[in-house]
């Protein structure tokens, strides 16, 4: 079980480039998460997905920021145009129904010049 | 709207001491808590859980206490070692109807000094 894979673990990009942030959750994990982590805010959910389909967006910043999951194996989290107050530590998760707890990835590292 | 707290963002323990760490929940369907450890440049990772239906979960050094008429749960570390030092964040679900969903505290850093 080689665990969530998040890519690339850095990312340093200019102000209004497009970013894509990318994941691959655990084989079997049936629910997707997508957190950002701040000081400010702490982990802050910003969508997440059961079963490949969007349960919950309200999280998701602004329109700049959008997220799919084509199908169960892969997610990405985009940002268009990227804002400097969009650098933060973006993780991804899975876990199966039942709620018995998250397997997070490593995180990527945005950060927006 | 926050409905769980971590409402000490930071705890400085000795080596050996016991560390205690606090959260605070508002949801009364909560039933399943948990708590991550993470470390600077990793993921947040499982350390210990609790069911509504107990007041106490143990695993070795690290016990969980539940008090559900306080809404309130608490991670002892016994004793603490330098090794502990990371941020702590307190979880709970209502693994009912939320899909898997966990509400996050802030989390608490906490540092160990020898």
């Amino acid at each position: 079980d080689a665990g969530v894979i998040q890519s690339p673990r850095h990312e340093v990009t200019e102000m209004g480039q497009e970013v894509t942030l990318r994941c691959k959750p655990i084989s079997g994990h049936n629910s997707l998460f997508w957190y950002r982590q701040t000081m400010m805010r702490g982990l802050e959910l910003l969508i997440y997905f059961n079963n490949n389909v969007p349960i919950d967006d309200s999280g998701m910043p602004e329109d700049r920021f959008s997220a799919k999951m084509p199908n169960a194996s892969f997610s990405t989290l985009k940002i268009q145009p990227s804002e400097p107050r969009d650098s933060a530590v973006y993780f991804c998760a899975s876990s199966k129904t039942g709620g018995y707890g998250y397997t997070f990835g490593s995180g990527t590292r945005l950060t927006v010049v | 709207d926050q409905q769980v707290k971590q409402n000490s963002p930071s705890l400085s323990v000795q080596e050996g001491r016991i560390s205690i760490l606090n959260c605070d929940y508002t949801n009364s369907m909560f039933d399943y808590f948990l708590w991550y450890k993470k470390y600077p440049a990793e993921g947040p990772t499982f350390l210990i859980s609790i069911s509504s239906i107990k007041d106490k979960n143990e695993d070795g050094r690290f016990t969980v206490f539940l008090n559900k008429s306080a809404k309130h749960l608490s991670l002892h570390i016994v004793p603490s070692q330098p090794g502990d030092s990371a941020v702590y964040f307190c979880a709970a679900n209502d693994r009912g109807s939320t899909l898997g969903r966990l509400y996050f505290g802030r989390g608490t850093q906490l540092t160990v000094w020898p």
